[in-house]
């Protein structure tokens, strides 16, 4: 079966350190991969969408990866800031397939 | 846009009633999703609905949980009869359609079932 796996369930960085995040699936070829941001008693948040043709895709400070051979999608936040504090998702899926399996999270703790 | 709107945002009931959640999908969005979060299982799809048809429905945990969507702006939960193992929060998710794979989560409805 499907599996999806977030490092750690807890990261803490240094702020205005680099923060990545870590995805990875087995028994699965998704063609793209998704990323949400959960921050406490709300719902999940759209960040970024990448395809399995782009290895690297940014969006301000964030930077996400797509590695289909490794099957793994790595998440970089740069120059973190407290603000950056929440669960971090990713949720890879196909085309044509409107359902989103969601891995574990990781729950990122900027600190001052 | 209001964005996806759900309600209670908050539910407490005893064990054995009967429970209806609520969601009204971003006006235009033809997809809608319905969630549940716990600590142990994480985020879990239960049900999806395209054009108010119910497409996926392998995640509803047994026949206590059922779902529906009478039109395009509004879609129920029911669990009947709850129970304490029902205790999560649940999420209802909308999406555009075609050329655009972003879900909007609504803000989740607590339920407590003691």
């Amino acid at each position: 079966s499907q599996k999806i796996e977030q490092n750690s369930e807890a990261l803490n960085i240094q702020e205005g350190k680099t923060a990545t995040l870590t995805c990875n699936y087995t028994n699965y070829s998704p063609a793209y991969l998704q990323w949400y941001r959960q921050d406490p008693g709300r719902g999940p948040v759209f960040l970024l969408l990448i395809r399995e043709n782009e290895k690297e895709k940014r969006k301000e400070r964030l930077k996400v990866t797509f590695d289909t051979t490794l099957k793994q999608s790595l998440f970089h936040i740069t120059a973190s800031q407290p603000a950056d504090s929440a669960t971090y998702l990713c949720a890879p899926s196909n085309f044509g397939n409107e359902k989103l399996t969601f891995g574990t999270g990781t729950r990122l703790t900027i600190i001052p | 846009d209001a964005g996806v709107i759900q309600s209670p945002r908050h539910e407490v009931t005893e064990m054995g009633q009967e429970v209806t959640l609520r969601c009204k999908p971003i006006s235009g969005h033809n997809s809608l999703f319905w969630y549940r979060q716990t600590m142990m299982r994480g985020l879990e799809l239960l049900i999806y609905f395209n054009n108010n048809v119910p497409i996926d429905d392998s995640g509803m945990p047994e026949d206590r949980f059922s779902a529906k969507m009478p039109n395009a702006s509004f879609s129920t939960l029911k669990i009947q009869p709850s129970e304490p193992r029902d205790s999560a929060v649940y999420f209802c998710a909308s999406r555009s359609g075609e050329g655009d794979y972003e879900q909007y989560f609504g803000p989740g409805t607590r339920l407590t079932v003691t």
